[in-house]
């Protein structure tokens, strides 16, 4: 079975902290992706990337960066968090074409 | 803008009755049309999906049906049971992978 790791359930930073997301595959996917998902609003795409070292924003990358250094792992990095960052943020990936494997997500609290 | 329009945003059923979602999208490059399913504290699942190169998919108690002129698809769950009580999406993917996602329903299947 396909299994995408979040290296957090839950975290809580304070404003200005700097946080790293750390997502983690392990089916050889070419595509990985980060969206976070808010009440009513569904999922939102942050960045996906194609390939290793290959990054693209999608609808809402303000506030947010990533890398992708390997393969296997994405990060998503906050560079200062701020309260409207709260949210459930999921990591998925996924071979060309084929079905989205999603984490179990990390919800992140900035106070 | 919401590239795929979701409805309605809950649902609550009776056991054993039909449970119906819809979904309506305007950009006709999409070719790919999944529902996720996701439970509490869980990332989203894939549930069945569909291309619209046919009007009708069914696995199980779950059917999607899809029409093209339209731009509509839905998600029918036949005897419905508290089991089945989760938050489903509905998305939509173009060449290339990109999926865009609906807002989410909510259903709850009372016994």
């Amino acid at each position: 079975d396909v299994k995408v790791t979040q290296s957090s359930r839950y975290l809580v930073k304070r404003t200005g902290e700097k946080v790293f997301l750390e997502c983690v595959q392990d089916m050889d996917h070419e595509n990985m992706f980060w969206y976070r998902q808010d009440p009513g609003l569904g999922l939102r795409l942050i960045y996906f990337s194609y390939d290793v070292k290959m990054k693209e924003k999608g609808d809402i990358p303000e506030g947010y960066s990533v890398s992708r250094e390997k393969k296997e792992r994405f990060s998503l990095i906050l560079e200062s968090a701020s309260t409207n960052q709260t949210s459930m943020y999921l990591c998925a990936s996924s071979s060309i074409r084929v079905e989205q494997f999603f984490g179990p997500g990390t919800r992140l609290t900035v106070l | 803008q919401q590239q795929v329009k979701q409805s309605p945003q809950s649902l609550i059923v009776q056991k054993g009755g039909i449970s119906i979602i819809n979904c309506a999208y305007e950009n006709t490059a999409f070719d790919y049309f999944p529902w996720y399913q996701q439970f509490p504290g869980k990332g989203p699942a894939l549930l069945i999906a569909i291309r619209p190169d046919v009007s009708e998919k069914k696995e199980g108690r779950f059917t999607i049906s899809f029409n093209k002129s339209a731009k509509q698809f839905s998600l029918h769950i036949m005897d419905s049971q508290p089991g089945d009580s989760a938050t489903y999406f509905c998305a939509a993917s173009i060449p290339g992978n990109q999926f865009y996602f609906g807002t989410g329903t909510s259903l709850t299947v009372i016994p």
